[in-house]
């Protein structure tokens, strides 16, 4: 199965903006994109979801371009809690209905 | 609401023992689905079901066999436990696949 593709680790300083970008070459045509956030010891939590242009929530925002082969999540000014690892999910066209992590961005904030 | 709710949260088990994963949800979500984590590791998927009665592979089915007789329920059950099955287990429903998942807290498997 195609995976995404994700930096493997990031580091920021509170109060900066992140911008974490994720390719997915073999996205469906009909699918979504989805980030979730992990803290240690935690299961995922949902962060955003979109289909193309742009998302925006009270967490983070998600910008698609046209052809939707890539997306970046961005975390507006970062704090100390926003460390942790952070995973873009989409469905690929040909695995029905297996929804699949890869291995995610560990981000570090710094104070 | 208690969402979705993984018993037991720790467990020990020696090898060539099996023991079940309990996995509860109570948001009638028809799809559920098990991963497990390794340290340091991003999630992979073990089984999943898109609703009761119905079940599949994952990317690491070996040595586990799920079932789901209720909505509510989705147990992981380990046949003969390997030390290669030490780590941690996530149950995740959601209403389909591509709608948000909610995550239990996890279980911590030891296998020695």
């Amino acid at each position: 199965l195609a995976k995404t593709t994700q930096p493997i680790s990031m580091d920021s300083y509170e109060g900066q903006e992140v911008n974490i970008t994720c390719s997915h070459n073999n996205i469906a045509t009909n699918d979504y994109i989805t980030w979730y956030q992990q803290f240690p010891s935690q299961g995922p939590r949902f962060i955003i979801q979109g289909y193309k242009t742009k998302v925006t929530n009270e967490v983070a925002s998600l910008f698609i371009p046209a052809d939707r082969k890539s997306s970046t999540l961005s975390l507006p000014r970062v704090s100390l809690s926003d460390t942790a690892v952070y995973y873009c999910l989409v469905a690929e066209g040909n695995a029905g209905n297996m929804l699949t992590f890869g291995g995610g961005t560990r981000l570090m904030v710094k104070p | 609401n208690a969402g979705v709710t993984q018993t037991p949260k720790f467990q020990v088990l020696k090898t060539g023992q099996s023991m079940t994963l309990q996995c509860a949800q109570d948001m009638n979500h028809e799809y559920m689905s098990w991963y497990r984590q390794d340290p340091g590791m991003g999630l992979r998927l073990i089984h999943y079901s898109v609703g009761a009665g119905i079940t599949d592979q994952g990317e690491v089915p070996n040595g586990y066999n799920v079932s789901r007789s209720t909505t509510e329920d989705f147990p992981l059950r380990l046949l003969s436990a390997a030390p290669s099955q030490t780590s941690v287990y996530f149950c995740a429903s959601s209403t389909d696949r591509r709608t948000e998942a909610f995550f239990g807290q996890g279980t911590r498997l030891t296998v020695v």
